[in-house]
């Protein structure tokens, strides 16, 4: 079965440093999305991407944040400068259609960041 | 404001009993809603979605009830298996524009032997 492949499973950077995390959603996908997961809290949406635009995005995805296409098979999240409140595991995800044609959405493994 | 809530407490229960989590929300109206399954260091798995317009919708062992008027998702299962242990999550599309999935805090379930 296809999945969402996201790479490094974990990440240690220092603060103010710059991080890339890398996601390839599953191929036939136009959808793609970020989320994070602060350890113990819920699973909270970042933004979603579609047609190499972002679609939506939420409060949390201020100016250090940034994603992209680079090439027809990644999506990318950048953060600028780590701050240590940004320590969380970041999920992937895609999805064939928007969620709101009641669409699923299908989900990386995710990458566990520390921010020291 | 618009929350989601789901029970924050573990749920445990014997195997072989129903397992039945809630889901509640406010001051929205979605035109469905998701429940997935999370295990711990993973990623969200999709079981369910029940449209506004459906009272139940069932899968194997899973069955999933959506009240409108209550504003109330129950979501069950059936002869609960250890395999089963995983916290459980409620997604809705609260902003209506179509990409962007809001999340319950999730319910631990525990099925013990």
């Amino acid at each position: 079965e296809p999945e969402v492949t996201q790479t490094p499973s974990h990440q240690v950077t220092q603060m103010g440093q710059e991080v890339i995390l890398r996601c390839v959603p599953i191929s036939n996908h136009l959808y793609f999305y970020w989320y994070r997961q602060i350890l113990g809290q819920k699973v909270e949406f970042l933004v979603s991407f579609y047609n190499n635009e972002i679609s939506e995005k939420s409060e949390i995805f201020d100016d250090q944040f940034s994603v992209e296409r680079p090439d027809g098979s990644n999506f990318t999240l950048k953060i600028r400068s780590t701050k240590l409140e940004d320590s969380a595991m970041y999920f992937c995800a895609s999805s064939p259609l928007p969620t709101g044609s009641r669409e699923k959405l299908f989900f990386g493994s995710g990458t566990q960041l520390s921010v020291l | 404001s618009q929350k989601i809530e789901q029970n924050s407490e573990a749920l445990n229960i014997q195997e072989g009993k129903t397992a039945t989590l809630t889901c509640n929300y406010t001051n929205y109206s979605p035109a469905y809603l998701q429940w997935y399954r999370q295990d711990p260091g993973r990623g969200p798995v999709f079981l369910l979605l029940i449209r506004e317009n459906e009272k139940e919708k069932r899968k194997e062992r899973l069955k999933v009830t959506f009240d409108t008027t209550l504003k109330q998702s129950l979501f069950h299962i059936t002869a609960s298996q250890p395999a089963d242990s995983a916290t459980y999550l409620c997604a809705l599309d609260i902003t209506g524009g179509g990409n962007k999935l809001t999340f319950g805090t999730g319910t631990q379930l525990k099925v013990e032997l």
